[in-house]
């Protein structure tokens, strides 16, 4: 069962890039990598997915190394509106949902 | 709406009623998740379902804790004889197909137990 482990909070500046990154040291072969955003009062939503390598979406990049053993979310030039609760979670792609496990996310916050 | 959608979205009641939290999916959505969000934690997992059948409830805490969707739309969370601890914030998400696809989440129910 994957358990995943992310600073629990960062800060930076409006125009900055931001690299949030996750461990997951024991993750296994079927299992998938999920970001999600989360504002305050609201539910979670979808940012990104992968399982190896490189991933690009209009709103972020995931960087898997080789090993699988971490993950880091991009976010380009991030606004203030970016500031959220940010969830890393690896997820079997062929099992249960209950293998999914969210943590307790980074709290990113921008600054002016 | 297109959304996934939660009512109502604050229960108070007080220890030990009976409660019903109702979910809304996204229309065309097999799976449907039911997580409890407690405050400055992350979502924690409470039951799966595909289409009618709970496909997986080992997130359920205890028996008090029960969920149905009989036709394969709309679910409800019931909690039986509420305690304190049962206060969080219960989140619906749903996805089109289940495991590896995409989950859109609810706005959630802020449930208080007086």
């Amino acid at each position: 069962l994957a358990k995943t482990t992310q600073p629990i909070s960062m800060d930076s500046y409006e125009g900055q890039e931001v690299n949030i990154t996750c461990s997951h040291n024991n993750i296994a072969t079927n299992d998938y990598i999920t970001w999600y955003q989360q504002f305050p009062s609201q539910g979670p939503r979808f940012i990104i997915q992968g399982y190896k390598t490189k991933v690009t979406n209009e709103v972020a990049s995931l960087f898997i190394p080789a090993d699988r053993k971490s993950s880091t979310l991009s976010l380009p030039r991030v606004s203030l509106s970016d500031t959220a609760v940010y969830y890393c979670l690896v997820g079997d792609m062929y099992s249960s949902a209950s293998k999914i496990i969210f943590g307790s996310g980074t709290r990113l916050s921008i600054r002016p | 709406g297109a959304g996934v959608s939660q009512t109502p979205s604050n229960k108070v009641t007080e220890k030990g009623k009976y409660v019903e939290l109702r979910c809304d999916p996204i229309s065309g959505h097999t799976a449907l998740y039911w997580y409890r969000q407690s405050l400055g934690q992350g979502p924690e997992f409470l039951i799966y379902f595909q289409g009618t059948g709970a496909a997986d409830d080992s997130g359920l805490p205890n028996d008090r804790f029960f969920a149905v969707r009989p036709e394969g739309s709309v679910s409800t969370l019931k909690i039986q004889r509420t305690e304190r601890g049962d206060s969080a914030v219960y989140l619906c998400a749903s996805s089109l197909k289940g495991q590896g696809t995409e989950q859109f989440f609810g706005p959630g129910t802020r449930l208080t137990v007086l």
